[in-house]
């Protein structure tokens, strides 16, 4: 089954407790994408990859740190998270970058 | 940066009503997607428009372009009780560098009474 993959998908932790939210597709896509979810803001782009080894930032990358070392995965890296960064995070991946992204079902991050 | 006005932001209908809702931006987009989202889960793709003035359906939805390509609108007829979620819109522009930036609306809650 084609699907993306976030791991965890719920969290509750410290602050300054560094945490990586794994991210894992299965239907060889180039292009792959973290979003922020929060009440009334929609979905903001934090760091997108064009393909292996090609990452850039999106609207609100500060505080996030990605790494694309296989096609496959793209983890979401929070050195030392804060309270504002207790949020719904989702991963994303399109065929090419121009195309429709497909969503994982989420990782709830609550930064205490 | 580009944001995109969704409304209404939320809906309270009767099963069986059409619903209407709609995105409008101040900048161009060259892609309009609209997405549903349940709770618990990520967003899910429901139609994809391309081109200016395309109007395409998913069964009981209708999507359409835009013609100035700042906005669109999505129908959903004779609605049902698994219709109930959060729409979001999205644009999507297309950089030089061949990127597909996303910019989404705040989305449309939808509750829909048996």
């Amino acid at each position: 089954e084609a699907q993306v993959t976030q791991n965890p998908r719920y969290l509750i932790t410290v602050t300054g407790k560094k945490l990586t939210v794994t991210c894992s597709q299965n239907m060889n896509h180039e292009y792959m994408s973290w979003y922020r979810q929060d009440p009334g803001l929609g979905l903001r782009q934090i760091y997108y990859s064009m393909n292996v080894e090609v990452t850039d930032k999106g609207d609100v990358p500060e505080g996030y740190k990605v790494s694309r070392k296989e096609k496959r995965n793209f983890p979401l890296i929070l050195e030392s998270p804060s309270p504002n960064q207790t949020s719904l995070y989702f991963c994303a991946s399109s065929l090419r970058g121009r195309q429709p992204q497909h969503f994982g079902d989420g990782t709830r991050l609550s930064i205490l | 940066g580009q944001q995109l006005n969704q409304s209404p932001q939320s809906m309270f209908i009767q099963e069986g009503e059409d619903v209407s809702m709609n995105c409008t931006s101040s900048s161009i987009f060259n892609t309009w997607l609209w997405y549903k989202q349940d709770p618990g889960e990520g967003p899910v793709l429901l139609i994809a428009l391309y081109k200016a003035g395309e109007l395409t359906s998913n069964g009981r939805l209708t999507a359409q372009f835009g013609i100035t390509r700042k906005d669109s609108f999505l129908n959903i007829s004779a609605s049902i009780p698994s219709d109930v979620g959060i729409y979001f819109c999205a644009g999507q522009l297309y950089g030089s560098s061949n990127t597909g930036k996303l910019i989404f609306g705040q989305g449309t809650t939808l509750q829909v009474k048996p």
